[in-house]
This record gives structure tokens, C-alpha cells and sequence, in this order.
């Protein structure tokens, strides 16, 4: 594709719920970055991975998100025992070279209810 | 670390006007600053973006202007178009470019 694709585009959870949510980056790049928005406000730092391996994950809120890019390539962010504060739009970037000040494409993002 | 602050929060203007934004940051180690777009239901996308080593840049209608000193940096929107309406999102990262923080941003609505 020509884009990072996520999947799904929305979900909704009951709170206690455990969801996940794929990133498929632009082929070949390297960085990939997770963000939260929540409504109305700027996308916030949640983790990031060069490759396969997870070089940052200061900004996960708590032990209950966890994520990974097994491969290289397509990235998995999970939510465990989902509840209400998580609801937010969930976006998925990447970039194609470590380190240096080209593009984050970011995609289209996930959208958590929790009810 | 970081906190960037960005304003104003809605900004409305008569088309063919100017729009000017502006954002200040905290961390004196931050060199990278983008700017992005993002329409309702939209992906951000990437509008312009400047380094520390460069004061101003332009192109077309849109450009951004730097003040190391004060910490603070401008996006300037010129002969404003009516699809220029959207949310605009400064952001500043640090050395390794692997972190952005975004400020909260601006609602630009471009009346007709």
C-alpha cells in the first residue's frame, strides 16, 4: 500500500475488555511510532521501534499496554483490561530512516470506545 | 521533558487574510520543529517543518519562523484558502528525532 494502514478504523470495548490494534507501516521503513490523541487534544508519545527492537517505551501509560514489531515490520499494540481513560484515537506513524529528521506518515489512526 | 505549549486554540479568519500560529517549547536541547495538518477524521500530515539551524522557511502560502532564544516558533499561513480550514499541531523533538511532543492545537476556520 501506498500509506500506514491500522486496523481497525474504530472499536469499541467493554471496559475489562482486552483489545489489539495493527499497524502496517510504509514498506521498508525503519522507525515506528505509536501515538494517543485523546479528543481534542495533540497526539501523545506512547513508544517507538527501530526494527524489531523497542527503544523507548517511556510513554505507555501503564504495565497494561504493551506492544510489538516481532518482525520488522507490522506492529501490535495491545490494551489489557481496557477501561474508560483509554478511550482515544490510537495512531500508528513510521519513518524511514533512524535518527534523521525525514517524515513521520502517520496513519489514519484507531478509534477505542470503552463503555 | 518537553512540553510545548500552542496557541490559540481556534483561530478564525476571512479567507485571502493571514493566520498566524504560534507554539513556545521548554527543552533548550529540542533542534526539530514540524508542523502538520490534519483534516476531521483525518491522518496529521506533514506541512512544513524547520530545524534549529535555520531561522525562517518558506514555501508557497505557508511559512514557519524560529526564535532559539525565546524558545518559541511560528507558522504563518498567507492568502488563506477555505481548505486551509483544519487542526493544526506543532511539535518538537530532540536530537534523536525518535520523540515528538505535539502541542494541543489550533482549530483554523477559513470563512468564504
Amino acid at each position: 500500500g501506498a500509506g500506514v494502514s491500522q486496523s481497525p478504523r474504530y472499536k469499541v470495548a467493554k471496559r475489562g475488555q482486552d483489545v489489539a490494534l495493527r499497524c502496517d507501516p510504509i514498506s521498508g521503513h525503519v522507525s515506528l511510532f505509536w501515538y494517543q490523541q485523546a479528543l481534542g487534544q495533540g497526539p501523545e508519545f506512547l513508544t517507538y521501534f527501530q526494527n524489531e527492537a523497542q527503544l523507548d517505551k517511556s510513554g505507555l501509560p501503564s504495565d497494561r499496554f504493551f506492544a510489538e514489531r516481532p518482525e520488522g515490520s507490522v506492529s501490535t499494540l495491545k490494551i489489557q483490561r481496557t477501561q474508560q481513560e483509554d478511550s482515544a484515537v490510537y495512531l500508528c506513524a513510521s519513518r524511514e530512516v533512524y535518527g534523521v529528521n525525514t517524515e513521520a506518515f502517520f496513519g489514519q489512526g484507531t478509534r477505542l470506545t470503552v463503555v | 521533558g518537553e512540553n510545548v505549549e500552542q496557541h490559540p486554540s481556534t483561530l478564525s479568519v476571512q479567507e485571502g487574510d493571514s493566520a498566524v500560529i504560534k507554539c513556545t517549547y521548554s527543552d533548550s536541547a529540542s533542534n526539530y520543529f514540524p508542523w502538520y495538518k490534519q483534516e476531521l477524521g483525518k491522518r496529521p500530515q506533514l506541512i512544513i517543518d524547520i530545524r534549529s539551524n535555520v531561522g525562517e522557511k518558506k514555501d508557497q502560502r505557508i511559512a514557519v519562523t524560529l526564535n532559539k532564544t525565546a524558545k518559541h516558533f511560528s507558522l504563518h499561513i498567507t492568502e488563506t484558502q477555505p481548505e486551509d480550514s483544519a487542526v493544526y499541531f506543532c511539535a518538537a523533538s530532540g536530537n534523536n528525532f525518535n520523540k515528538f511532543y505535539f502541542g494541543s492545537g489550533t482549530k483554523l476556520n477559513v470563512k468564504p
